[in-house]
């Protein structure tokens, strides 16, 4: 299993404002992802995080709004530019286990924009 | 990846066993069956995953058909920390796709 944690865990943000988000995780790990949990509803994918290369998008999500770096195998983070109340979720890293489906989550960080 | 299918909510007692079944009717040959417990404020916690017929370990039990177009996940005499969202999943390797999951309130 894999350990991951996220910083901030929680955090409100003025509208037009960016929020970096950062996962660590204690083992090294070739993909890394991130996924957004709008209140009431289930996890969408946001993107993929290879190190060493850029992120891989889900439709819907464009590079310019959610920047991700992925500096080496342990670590990434997020960022949720130019803030606007629409963006208030729950943001979730994730990565993947040896099981095929099997994935582990940090706890999240929860962005509220005011 | 498969589309899945799963009641929104479920109710239940202290001490009852509850069974949550999932439909996945376009399942792959590669595909497992997996699922995910959410509490409230937490990132999914992985539960069990199967392939075939039926699979145990210490928090639920996974029953499989043959045709494999549902799973059934079983938990034995759930108490009130087992209130949560359950989520079915299938796919083989990579990316997840969570479908809506299923709501369990576990009232005394």
């Amino acid at each position: 299993s894999a350990v991951i944690s996220q910083k901030p865990s929680r955090d409100i943000c003025q509208r037009g404002t960016s929020l970096t988000i950062q996962c660590q995780v204690d083992s090294q790990v070739t993909m890394m992802f991130w996924y957004r949990q709008q209140p009431g509803q289930s996890l969408t994918l946001i993107a993929t995080a290879n190190q060493g290369s850029e992120a891989t998008y889900e439709s819907g999500f464009v590079i310019d709004k959610f920047p991700i770096s992925r500096p080496n195998l342990t670590f990434s983070t997020l960022t949720v530019s130019n803030m606007s109340p629409e963006d208030s979720s729950i943001y979730l890293c994730s990565v993947g286990g040896d099981r095929a489906t099997e994935a582990f989550f940090g706890q999240g960080t929860r962005l509220t924009v005011v | 990846l498969a589309k899945t299918t799963q009641p929104i909510s479920m109710d239940s007692y202290e001490g009852q066993e509850v069974n949550i079944t999932c439909s996945h009717n376009n399942i792959a040959t590669n595909d497992y069956i997996t699922w995910y417990q959410q509490f409230p404020s937490q990132g999914p916690r992985f539960i069990i995953q199967g392939y075939k017929t039926k699979v145990t370990n210490e928090v639920a039990s996974l029953f499989i058909p043959a045709d494999r177009k549902s799973s059934t996940l079983s938990l034995p005499r759930v108490s009130l920390s087992d209130t949560a969202v359950y989520y079915c999943l299938v796919g083989d390797y990579g990316t997840l796709t969570f479908g809506k999951g299923t709501m369990l309130l576990v009232s005394p």
